[in-house]
């Protein structure tokens, strides 16, 4: 089976920080995305990648940054965290031999 | 840009009531993917539809492609409290990314 694993459940950081939200997959799949879920908003893409050191930008990249250096990771990097930035963050990889998304179990991230 | 809208966000039904969501998208879908989250869960994949007109069936989930490829329809039969979830739809981006709906919140009610 493939798995999506992201490196905290829950994260609460202060304003201004630094925060990073790492994510690995075990299918060597090419294709990682990095989503924000909020309550009546659904899933909003921030970042994908389709290769190492390859980003794309998704719909809402402000103020996020990501890093592809090796095919299994794809790491999300918040700057400098801001309240508005309280969310739940949702990696995933795509797997092409049955065209489905992988989701790890999310990251909520709460910026005070 | 374009957008994938799902109708309605919010369904409440009494247990053994039919459900259904319903997803449009502002331009042709190359394929249209369901995804289900449970409560306090992520995302799982549930099917993927690529032909126009298609129909496929999970036990008492019916899929449906419109013929014009740009809409498609979720409908579970005789809900279950295991039912419970946010359903959401997603289309292929021109970018190759997945589009997703705002996704359907149903709450069933033993």
């Amino acid at each position: 089976d493939v798995k999506v694993t992201q490196s905290s459940r829950y994260l609460v950081k202060r304003t201004g920080e630094k925060v990073f939200l790492e994510c690995v997959q075990d299918m060597d799949h090419e294709n990682m995305f990095w989503y924000r879920q909020d309550p009546g908003l659904g899933l909003r893409l921030i970042y994908f990648s389709y290769d190492v050191k390859m980003k794309e930008k998704g719909d809402i990249p402000e103020g996020y940054s990501v890093s592809r250096e090796k095919k299994e990771r794809f790491s999300l990097i918040l700057e400098s965290a801001s309240t508005n930035q309280t969310s739940m963050y949702l990696c995933a990889s795509f797997g092409w031999n049955t065209g489905e998304l992988f989701f790890g179990e999310g990251s909520r991230l709460t910026v005070l | 840009g374009q957008q994938v809208m799902q109708i309605p966000q919010y369904q409440h039904v009494q247990e053994g009531e039919d459900f259904t969501t319903y997803c449009n998208s502002s331009t042709t879908l190359s394929n249209i993917q369901w995804y289900k989250q449970r409560p306090g869960g992520h995302p799982v994949f549930l099917i993927q539809l690529v032909k126009s007109g298609e129909v496929k069936k999970q036990k008492r989930l019916t899929f449906q492609f419109g013929e014009a490829k740009k809409n498609s329809s979720l409908h579970i039969t005789a809900t279950q409290t295991t039912d419970v979830g946010t359903y959401f739809c997603a289309g292929e981006g021109s970018q190759g990314n997945l589009i997703f709906g705002k996704g359907t919140k149903l709450s069933v009610k033993p």
